[in-house]
């Protein structure tokens, strides 16, 4: 019973194009959504985060929108460069605020 | 400044043997959180501490592991007796203030049980 959702393994992008990753989540109670980023052989890095209260939050070429009606949030990336492959991660703040749930992540490529 | 530091990076062992995963936080962060990372489950949080203090350890998945905390900059996951199923990427990370401040991970430690 995953409560946060990556449907998609993989995604290939071509240099300066828009990558969208997309993730949904089940408890309408969470109200707070981190996005990682994570190199082979690295940990994963914060990336950015939304809280429920925004529906949008930017920082540089990346944008997270959050739809709470429908229980989903995406990551913009534009333009996307070959730096940005690696594997993406949602995640949502836990109901009792005390921890991380992840999803399972995307594999983003980027080729030039 | 230095990360968090996890070792050793890559531990193998053979089934039935002890396994001690290292963490050293941030300095300064009081919550620390171990993980793990596989191809089915994806990334598990196992167990979390503030202040020293196991706090939920829900997500530890049987009695084989335990984790301590003796100190601040300080902390192993202990699997006794290791099993090839516990064959994983383990990951521990730490933050100033809990979940809400982003978690600063180390680079893990891939261990695997023959």
């Amino acid at each position: 019973d995953q409560q946060v959702k990556q449907n998609s393994p993989s995604l290939s992008v071509q240099e300066g194009r828009i990558s969208i990753l997309n993730c949904d989540y089940t408890n309408s109670m969470f109200d707070y959504f981190l996005w990682y980023k994570k190199y082979p052989a690295e940990g994963p890095t914060f990336l950015i985060s939304i809280s429920s209260i925004k529906d949008k939050n930017e920082d540089g070429r990346f944008t997270v929108f959050l739809n709470k009606s429908a229980k989903h949030l995406s990551l913009h990336i534009v333009p996307s460069q070959p730096g940005d492959s690696a594997v993406y991660f949602c995640a949502a703040i836990n109901q009792a605020g005390t921890a991380l749930i992840f999803g399972k992540g995307t594999t983003l490529s980027v080729s030039s | 400044d230095a990360g968090v530091i996890q070792s050793p990076r890559h531990e193998v062992t053979e089934m039935g043997q002890e396994v001690t995963l290292r963490c050293k936080p941030i300095s300064g962060h009081d919550y620390l959180f171990w993980y793990r990372q596989t191809m089915m489950r994806g990334l598990e949080l196992l167990i979390y501490f503030n202040n020293n203090v196991p706090i939920d350890d829900s997500g530890m998945p049987e009695d084989r592991f335990s984790a301590k905390m003796p100190n601040a900059s300080f902390s192993t996951l202990k699997i006794q007796p290791s099993e090839p199923r516990d064959s994983a990427v383990y990951f521990c990370a730490s933050s100033n203030q809990g979940a809400y401040q982003p978690q600063h991970f180390g680079d893990g430690t891939r261990l695997s049980i023959l």
